[in-house]
C-alpha cells in the first residue's frame, strides 16, 4: 500500500522569505501523481501545485514550486516570497496512475505553516 | 470557490442518531469522491463514485454508505453515530474520463462539520 509522509508538524517563515515542506512517498508504482494541498483556516481545501511521475520536470505555480526526486521519493515544496496569506495547513498526497486502483488520494499528515510578519 | 457545493455547512446530532450529508459536483464532473478529516486519523479517503456507480471503497464503516444520484450530487449517511464520527467530511469532484482516472485532478467542496455529542 501507498504511504505518505510529512515529517515536519510545524514550520515558521518570516514574510517574504523562502520556506521548504518536506514530503515523503512509498509506492511501487512507476504511474502516479503528487499534489500539495492548502487548507487555511476556512478548511477549505485548495490545490497549490501538481506533478505527474512522468515528468522529470519540476512544477511550478507562481510562487510555489517542487522539488520531485522520484528515485528518493521525495516531494518537497518551496514557497517563494511567503505571504501572510500563505499561513495555512499544508497537505501532501498521492494519487495512483493505474486504473484499476481507483483515483482515492492519500494525504500525509499535515505541516502547519505560519508566516511571521 | 471550487464549484463544489456541500450541504449542511454545520451539523449538530446526538449519538445513534442517522444524518445525511449532501454534495453537488462541479457541473460536467462524473466523479464523487467523499472524505474524513479527523484530529486522530487525518484525511482519509471514504468511497469513490463514478456516474452513478461506486468504484472503490476506502475506510469507510458499515454504518455508513453513499450513492451518487443521476443528476450526479451525491449523499453520504451516516448512522447509528458515535463520538468517534465527529469530523469534518468532504466532497471532491473531478471530470474524470474513466479511462485516464488517475490525471484528474479532485476538487474539494467547503466541508460538512459533524459533531456527535
Amino acid at each position: 500500500a501507498q504511504t505518505v509522509t510529512q515529517s515536519q508538524p510545524e514550520m515558521s517563515v518570516q514574510e517574504a522569505e523562502t520556506v521548504t515542506l518536506s514530503c515523503t512517498y512509498d509506492t511501487s508504482e512507476s504511474d502516479y501523481y503528487l499534489f500539495w494541498y492548502k487548507q487555511p483556516p476556512s478548511r477549505q481545501m485548495i490545490l497549490v501545485i501538481r506533478q505527474e511521475a512522468y515528468k522529470q520536470q519540476n512544477a511550478t505555480e507562481n510562487r510555489f514550486s517542487v522539488n520531485f526526486q522520484k528515485a528518493a521519493k521525495s516531494f518537497s515544496l518551496k514557497i517563494s516570497d511567503s505571504q501572510l496569506g500563505d499561513a495555512a495547513m499544508y497537505f501532501c498526497a498521492y494519487r495512483s496512475g493505474v486504473y484499476n486502483q481507483g483515483g482515492k488520494l492519500i494525504f500525509g499528515q499535515g505541516t502547519e505553516l505560519s508566516v511571521k510578519p | 470557490d471550487s464549484g463544489v457545493t456541500q450541504t449542511p455547512k454545520h451539523l449538530i446530532t446526538a449519538t445513534g442518531q442517522r444524518v445525511t450529508l449532501r454534495c453537488s459536483p462541479r457541473s460536467g464532473d462524473l466523479s464523487v469522491y467523499w472524505y474524513q478529516q479527523s484530529l486522530d486519523q487525518g484525511l482519509q479517503f471514504l468511497i469513490h463514485y463514478y456516474n452513478g456507480e461506486e468504484r472503490a471503497k476506502g475506510n469507510i464503516l458499515e454504518r455508513f454508505s453513499a450513492q451518487q444520484f443521476p443528476d450526479l450530487h451525491s449523499e453520504l449517511n451516516l448512522s447509528s453515530l458515535e463520538l468517534g464520527d465527529s469530523a469534518l467530511y468532504f466532497c471532491a469532484s473531478s471530470p474524470t474520463l474513466l479511462q485516464v482516472l488517475g490525471t484528474d485532478t479532485q476538487y474539494f467542496g467547503p466541508g460538512t462539520r459533524l459533531t456527535v455529542l
